[in-house]
């Protein structure tokens, strides 16, 4: 199936430092992928829309600025959170479809972000 | 009203119980519906895709009804390692944009 490869799976790092989470898919392409945020037992959040070879599309009330989504290839897009507080600690997940706007999402692995 | 409504639950039920979940959708147009399972602090994973006809995957059936606008998910024979949280994922025409339910916990006990 679908994989999605999603690095690092962990990091800890200082307050105002930049972190930058990849989002891989494997064995297909995809224009597509979505970044996700989810607080300790609460559901997942979507961050932005990350379309290859264009802007990031970011919800309501997400810092376009303070989340850089890059989406360079058909395999690869990046989120990097920059000048990380404590309050940006949380469990970052990516998606991505493959092919058909029909077909189910599959996510990497997440990423557990902790900005002591 | 939410998009996308799922009973957060827990629900608590023995193992070999049957449980079922509801999820219910607001937009007609929606036309792609998924079941998630998401154990705790690990990435959702895809348990089935719902098709118009329903469908079932072992222990596992999914259904549709686009009249009252839900899907359901019916686990027979429940194990313990069924214990998770259960997504629904529904897709709209347009712009495709994922929107998910925010999770019915499942609590699967000897």
């Amino acid at each position: 199936g679908a994989v999605v490869s999603q690095h690092p799976s962990w990091v800890i790092c200082k307050s105002g430092t930049s972190v930058k989470i990849e989002c891989r898919s494997l064995d297909f392409q995809a224009t597509t992928m979505f970044w996700y945020r989810q607080f300790p037992k609460q559901s997942l959040m979507l961050m932005a829309t990350s379309n290859e070879g264009s802007k990031a599309t970011y919800e309501q009330g997400v810092e376009k600025d303070k989340f850089l989504i890059n989406h360079a290839s058909l395999t690869l897009s990046t989120l990097t959170v920059t000048s990380a507080h404590p309050e940006d600690s949380s469990f970052y997940i990516c998606s991505a479809q493959n092919q058909g706007a029909n077909s189910p999402l599959h996510f990497g692995n997440g990423t557990r972000l902790t900005v002591t | 009203r939410k998009e996308v409504e799922q009973d957060p639950g827990p629900f608590n039920v023995p193992e070999g119980a049957t449980v079922a979940f509801n999820c219910t959708y607001s937009n007609s147009a929606s036309q792609s519906f998924f079941w998630y399972r998401q154990d705790c602090r690990k990435e959702p994973k895809l348990l089935m895709s719902v098709y118009s006809s329903g469908n079932e995957d072992g222990r596992f059936t999914a259904q549709l009804n686009r009249a009252s606008q839900y899907i359901s998910l019916l686990i027979r024979d429940s194990k313990l390692s069924d214990s998770a949280t259960y997504l629904c994922v529904v897709l709209s025409g347009g712009s495709y944009i994922p929107t998910f339910g925010r999770g019915t916990s499942l609590i699967v006990h000897p």
